[in-house]
């Protein structure tokens, strides 16, 4: 089955820094999303994918869909300490059977010293 | 986006007893979605709920241990039959946008069995 590899598993920064976390799949997604979980929560969309090369930002928040579709990236700028929490990037492949399925990546959980 | 809610949002159930999880929406949408996230783990989709079909489950999920009902476009309910400690998870509903592809997630009912 598909399966997707998020990288990396977690990270520990400093205040201020930029985080980078990406995904890689073993075949091709029509639609990238990625999500933030916080601890009791249910995950929180933060952007969303369509098309292939796509960079698409959200304030501090910048995420791009891989040109193969096999891939994308989550880039956030000055990090602040409530950006702690678990990252989940997720892809469909949804073709004409609209069925909506999502595959999620394993998670990166990163944490921020203030 | 859609504002999901779930109950009860925590339980704890004896092994071998069943629980019913709720999920309303506030608004028509035509595709929801069951998730199990186990401790530590990421999201994997349980199965499809359709108002007025029958749901379609993943692999490894079978409808005698997870019925779910979908009786109209705003509300859907998981059964979490026969418990054992293994079903100890996160729950978690989604629903699909009508305008996109972008899928919501209710705040989950954490699940633990003794």
């Amino acid at each position: 089955g598909q399966q997707l590899n998020q990288s990396p598993q977690s990270m520990f920064i400093q205040e201020g820094e930029d985080v980078s976390m990406n995904c890689t799949s073993s075949s091709i997604f029509n639609t990238w999303l990625w999500y933030k979980q916080d601890p009791g929560e249910g995950p929180v969309l933060l952007i969303a994918l369509y098309k292939a090369g796509e960079l698409t930002s959200n304030g501090r928040l910048t995420a791009q869909f891989g040109i193969t579709r096999k891939d994308s990236f989550l880039n956030i700028s000055a990090s602040i300490p409530s950006d702690v929490g678990i990252y989940f990037c997720a892809g469909s492949s949804r073709a004409s059977s609209n069925t909506g399925k999502l595959i999620f990546g394993q998670g990166t959980t990163l944490q921020v010293k203030p | 986006s859609a504002v999901i809610s779930q109950k009860p949002s925590r339980d704890i159930c004896q092994r071998g007893t069943s629980l019913t999880i709720q999920c309303q929406v506030d608004s028509q949408v035509t595709m929801m979605f069951w998730y199990r996230q186990q401790p530590g783990q990421s999201l994997t989709l349980i199965a499809t709920a359709n108002q007025g079909s029958e749901a379609t489950y993943e692999s490894g999920f079978v409808i005698d241990k997870f019925p779910i009902s979908r009786p109209n476009l705003t509300f859907s309910t998981l059964t979490v039959s026969n418990m054992s400690p293994e079903d100890s998870s996160i729950y978690l509903c989604s629903v699909e946008s009508r305008f996109d592809y972008e899928q919501y997630f209710g705040p989950g009912t954490r699940l633990t069995v003794t």
